[in-house]
């Protein structure tokens, strides 16, 4: 399968900051990426759908403006979560869709914790 | 809001059972897929099926798939501690553009 990297893997960071998490897509072009959170012991939910060189789309409840999604080329997107507070800690991962095996393939995942 | 509900939420086996969990779900599906995920990764894609099958096999795991009843199983035979995570379906519903909605998980811990 697809090959989909992320950085940084975990980071910790103060009430406040701004946090840019990467995804890559190592081994082909991904037109559509999208991007998930998953709080504890608990399900993905989606956030986002980032599409190359265009705005994304957020799904219900999602602030845009504290979300902030970019998808300058066709191997990279970031997710920067703005101001983040505490209830933003949580494991956030990426992933691809590959059109030739109709497949989505998930990054390793990037855990934030926000003090 | 999550579509798929799985059942159970957690399962304990020992070594070489099977290990059987439900998906259902709500809306009509393009397909469903199974995913795994160890604790604190990234998920690892298990096996799709598309909404004009009923039964796919890849090795030791087998899904089925009922529109009918709205339904996915997932099967894992002869389970090693190995397969210790936690399992997700996740549907593509016909107008969903590609994006998935995924259940509520199983965690499963095989013991040796």
């Amino acid at each position: 399968g697809a090959v989909v990297s992320q950085h940084p893997s975990w980071v910790i960071c103060k009430s406040g900051t701004s946090v840019k998490i990467e995804c890559r897509s190592l081994d082909f072009q991904a037109t559509t990426m999208f991007w998930y959170r998953q709080f504890p012991k608990q399900s993905l939910m989606l956030m986002a759908t980032s599409n190359e060189g265009s705005k994304a789309t957020y799904e219900q409840g999602v602030e845009k403006d504290k979300f902030l999604i970019n998808h300058a080329s066709l191997t990279l997107s970031t997710l920067t979560v703005t101001s983040a507070h505490p209830e933003d800690s949580s494991f956030y991962i990426c992933s691809e869709w590959s059109q030739d095996t109709d497949t989505q393939y998930f990054g390793p995942g990037t855990r934030l914790t926000v003090l | 809001s999550q579509q798929g509900e799985e059942d159970p939420q957690a399962l304990s086996i020992q070594e070489g059972e099977n290990a059987t969990m439900n998906c259902s779900y709500k809306t009509s599906i393009n397909n469903l897929q199974w995913y795994r995920q160890n604790s604190g990764r990234g998920l690892v894609h298990l096996i799709l099926i598309r909404s004009n099958e009923r039964e796919k096999h890849s090795g030791r795991l087998r899904v089925t798939l009922d529109t009918s009843k709205k339904s996915s199983s997932l099967l894992i035979t002869a389970s090693r501690a190995a397969d210790t995570a936690s399992y997700f379906c996740a549907t593509e519903g016909r107008a969903a553009g590609n994006k998935l909605t995924f259940g509520g998980g199983t965690r499963v811990l095989v013991k040796p």
